[in-house]
């Protein structure tokens, strides 16, 4: 168990309001980023981080903002919500210490519906 | 672009028999592999991985093969049992694994018969 939570689980909101997804870890690892999973898509990197205050965008990171303040929390923000960005959305920690393998060790995901 | 493909949206074998999984990858640049197993409502889980350097590596019933030239692997689970039905997505990385921002395939999913 890599100690990582998603809040909220599931969300359902309307188009044009803002929504920020929390993912929290209990490990103090360095390494924290956000994906989104859809249908024929598999999963695409939005933001990732590498420490405080140190985040940089990935593959499809339109339309979404990210913030880490604290070594344990990574926030995902989407300023204004769209269809478009209904998905299920994970968080993942990335290990780092010697010899960095490339795992990654998702949380359990947060289902979000833009109606 | 598809940097990382995943041609076969979906896969039935009977319990017993070998699955095999493929990928296939377009950035020569990649240098490690992996494979994640996803389970409905969950999130995914590592399975096995693979570094540029090898051709072959071994965790049990699992295999996973890489072709360099042909830019292909290639997940091997033998024998198969029910509890291996999940999606499998395959993914890669650049840089030794260093940033571990993996880019992912879209997935085949597994179905094994009892």
């Amino acid at each position: 168990d890599a100690g990582i939570t998603q809040s909220p689980r599931h969300k359902v909101t309307e188009t044009g309001t803002p929504v920020t997804l929390r993912c929290h870890q209990t490990e103090n690892h360095r390494y924290m980023y956000w994906y989104r999973q859809d249908p024929g898509h598999g999963l695409r990197l939005i933001h990732y981080s590498y420490g405080v205050k140190d985040t940089d965008k990935g593959e499809v990171s339109d339309g979404y903002s990210v913030s880490r303040s604290k070594t344990e929390d990574f926030l995902l923000t989407l300023e204004s919500a769209t269809s478009s960005q209904t998905s299920v959305y994970f968080c993942a920690i990335g290990f780092s210490s010697g010899m960095l393998t490339g795992e990654l060790f998702f949380g359990e995901g947060s289902r979000l519906t833009v109606l | 672009d598809q940097q990382v493909k995943q041609n076969s949206p979906s896969l039935s074998v009977q319990e017993g028999r070998i699955s095999i999984l493929n990928c296939d990858y377009t950035n020569s640049m990649f240098d490690y592999f992996l494979w994640y197993k996803k389970y409905p409502a969950e999130g995914p889980t590592f399975l096995i991985s693979i570094s540029s350097i090898k051709d072959k590596n071994e965790d049990g019933r699992f295999t996973v093969f890489l072709n360099k030239s042909a830019k292909h692997l290639s997940l091997h689970i033998v024998p198969s049992q029910p509890g291996d039905s999940a999606v499998y997505f395959c993914a890669a990385s650049e840089g030794g694994g260093a940033t571990n921002k993996l880019i992912f395939g879209t997935g085949t999913l597994l179905a094994v018969q009892p």
